[in-house]
């Protein structure tokens, strides 16, 4: 079984401040791991992924995040946020030969000018 | 855009209705996946298809179903509706089963 948790529900931070959106995850084997943004009224927009090989990922928007295996975590960062950046922000899993994405229960983004 | 589209974008209906759901996913994807997004669930897998087949279900409702049709697209079937049903529901789709999912604007329901 899978799992994803999610720390922090609501995260805010001020404009051209680090963003640090927390993810940790359970597997039994090696997992593929995924960042999600959703914008308000929108659907879910692909931001990064791990699949294997290189453990830092550089996503969309400036955004990065890095594997790593000893703690378990897929960290979601972007040095200086930007108003556009307001959304919500899943973290999912899966593994090969698994189809379906288990997803951490989201954490809102707020930017404060 | 993602190219995968959903119709209707908007659906409202009374309990005990049944509404069908449309995706169309990418050009040359050939997986379809179904999620549920709500206030109490999150976002929960329902069903995935692969090339007309139904691959793997997840917590889907009896009350559910879905089929993908030989053009690819694929329709939710959601009848005696509940309250509870109103939710945003999500179609994804990837060139093969595993593969990165790519996910459709959604369908809100409303169920009055």
């Amino acid at each position: 079984a899978q799992s994803v948790t999610q720390l922090g529900s609501h995260v805010s931070v001020s404009e051209g401040a680090l963003v640090l959106l927390r993810c940790n995850y359970s597997s039994s084997v090696p997992p593929y791991l995924f960042w999600y943004v959703q914008y308000p009224n929108q659907g879910l927009q692909l931001l990064l992924k791990y699949t294997t090989g290189a453990t830092l990922v550089k996503g969309i928007n400036g955004f990065e995040a890095e594997f790593k295996k000893s703690e378990t975590s897929f960290h979601l960062t972007k040095p200086s946020a930007h108003m556009s950046d307001a959304a919500e922000y899943f973290c999912a899993v899966n593994r090969f030969g698994n189809e379906k994405l288990t997803f951490g229960t989201g954490t809102r983004l707020t930017i404060i000018p | 855009d993602s190219g995968v589209t959903q119709t209707p974008k908007h659906l409202i209906t009374a309990t005990g209705q049944r509404v069908t759901l449309r995706c169309s996913p990418r050009s040359g994807d050939l997986s379809v996946y179904w999620y549920q997004q709500s206030l109490d669930q999150g976002l929960q897998f329902l069903i995935h298809y692969y090339n007309g087949e139904e691959r793997a279900k997840g917590n889907i409702l009896e009350r559910f179903s879905a089929q993908q049709f030989p053009d690819l697209h694929s329709e939710l079937n959601l009848s005696s509706l509940e309250l509870g049903d109103s939710a945003l529901y999500f179609c994804a789709s990837s060139v093969l089963p595993g593969d990165t999912q790519y996910f459709g604007p959604g369908t809100r329901l409303t169920v009055l």
